[in-house]
């Protein structure tokens, strides 16, 4: 059973460009979940999507974007690239309202270098 | 606004040893509390959580956390650590706001294990 899948692993890129990162949930899970996670410091919530409707967003500009597709899965999107846009982007997933009660599960991560 | 502090940036045990990690919340309600664990370049893997009932729990790997609701705490503690346990550990509380589920990270403990 596959858990969460994200592409691609690692990524680099010039500021002011756009990048477009992608997640495939577990298998049975229809949540979606971004995360930031800069060096050195825990993971922050980016935003999260369910039914293909973005349901909860954190405190990031509107360069960060995303969307979810009928089979769950989902891009995040970020634009006008900036230096501190660097950092590992997780995508977490989970099933309806269980992901607070049962936890996440969590894909391995794309590791974004603005250069 | 809801805060997880882990107030160890870094602790350095001997393989063997006995480990406590500390963390704190700020939360007004019972919380939702997690902790994840995360090797170097990897996601992040639920050790355990917490939500209700015994305030003792066991997780995988050895470990087990105590919620304290008077110390607004949940420390993680094993009682002998293993070279493989070396990673960077974070506690989570999770949070349901309308109706889109999230978590907030404290700032994380590296653990480093001395052979």
């Amino acid at each position: 059973d596959a858990g969460v899948t994200q592409s691609p692993t690692h990524l680099i890129k010039t500021r002011g460009q756009q990048v477009t990162l992608r997640c495939s949930p577990k298998s049975g899970h229809d949540t979606v979940s971004w995360y930031q996670q800069a060096l050195g410091q825990g993971p922050q919530f980016i935003f999260q999507y369910y039914e293909e409707e973005e349901r909860q967003r954190g405190n990031f500009p509107d360069r960060f974007s995303g969307h979810q597709f009928p089979n769950y899965s989902s891009e995040l999107n970020v634009n006008a690239l900036l230096l501190g846009d660097s950092a590992l982007y997780l995508c977490a997933s989970s099933g309806g309202t269980e992901g607070v009660t049962s936890g996440y599960t969590f894909g391995s991560g794309t590791r974004l270098t603005v250069v | 606004a809801q805060s997880v502090t882990q107030p160890d940036i870094h602790i350095t045990v001997s393989e063997g040893a006995s480990l406590e990690l500390r963390c704190n919340y700020s939360y007004g309600a019972t919380p939702y509390l997690f902790w994840y664990v995360q090797s170097p370049g990897q996601g992040l893997q639920l050790l355990l959580k917490y939500f209700s009932g015994d305030t003792l729990v066991q997780g995988i790997k050895g470990f087990e956390a105590e919620f304290k609701r008077s110390q607004s705490s949940f420390n993680l503690r094993k009682p002998s650590v293993h070279w493989s346990d070396a990673a960077e550990y974070f506690c989570a509380v999770g949070r349901i706001i309308q109706g889109a589920q999230k978590l907030v990270f404290g700032q994380g403990t590296r653990l480093t294990i001395n052979p």
